[in-house]
């Protein structure tokens, strides 16, 4: 069973830093990995995919890695805002099942502090 | 991206009353829709797929008879909490795929159901 693991639960950061959010996952034969914010009581918003032949990907002040062999994938943000304080979340498709079937992990919540 | 639209955005029932929630895919036709349950500060949980015509396929723990999905078309999914109880008060969410987007899943805006 694929499980999916965010660290930190949690960061406050001043704007203007640049950050790093951390994601491991159990199963490496992953079809894709997707990164996604979440802001309080709102659905969720698709930042990045990244195929699994992929090493990385960037939209914006984002930039997504994964390294498939090792489980791992990092998301980072440039020069942080404090529009860019939501959850972020990131999921794999399920082991086995539907590449559209997702597990995700908890999130990290963070707060770009002005 | 393709556009999911969830409705409505909050709910507030009666305990023992049924809610339907609505999904449909507003510029893309979704062979697959999936729903979402989130619990505060917990990740989100699948609950089912809906496929386009056939019946939904449930996750282990989710009981069918309580959460009713209905896929008639290739642009709505509808899910309807029968007989709701305060213990299923929570952020629903949809999502959509469709083949040809490259593996992508787009969600819709959720669904904050409370049952007093």
């Amino acid at each position: 069973k694929q499980e999916v693991t965010q660290i930190p639960a949690a960061l406050s950061v001043p704007e203007g830093e640049n950050l790093v959010l951390n994601c491991s996952f159990t199963d490496s034969a992953i079809y894709n990995l997707q990164w996604f914010r979440q802001d309080p009581g709102k659905g969720l918003t698709s930042l990045l995919l990244i195929q699994s032949s992929q090493r990385e990907q960037t939209s914006g002040r984002l930039n997504a890695s994964l390294d498939k062999s090792s489980g791992r994938s990092t998301l980072y943000i440039a020069a942080s805002q404090p529009g860019d304080s939501a959850t972020y979340l990131c999921a794999v498709p399920n082991s086995g099942g539907s590449n559209y079937k997702l597990t995700f992990g908890k999130g990290t919540l963070l707060t770009v502090n002005p | 991206g393709a556009v999911v639209s969830q409705h409505p955005s909050r709910v507030i029932c009666k305990s023992g009353t049924s809610v339907k929630i609505e999904c449909r895919s507003l510029d893309f036709q979704a062979t697959t829709m999936f729903w979402y349950r989130q619990f505060p500060k917990k990740s989100l949980m699948l609950m089912a797929t809906s496929n386009e015509g056939s019946k939904a396929t449930y996750e282990q723990g989710v009981e069918k008879d309580k959460f009713l999905i209905n896929h008639a078309s290739l642009t709505l999914s509808t899910l309807t909490v029968t007989s709701a109880h305060p213990e299923d008060s929570s952020f629903y969410i949809c999502s959509a795929a469709w083949a040809g987007r490259n593996t992508e899943a787009f969600f819709g805006q959720g669904t904050r159901l409370t049952v007093v």
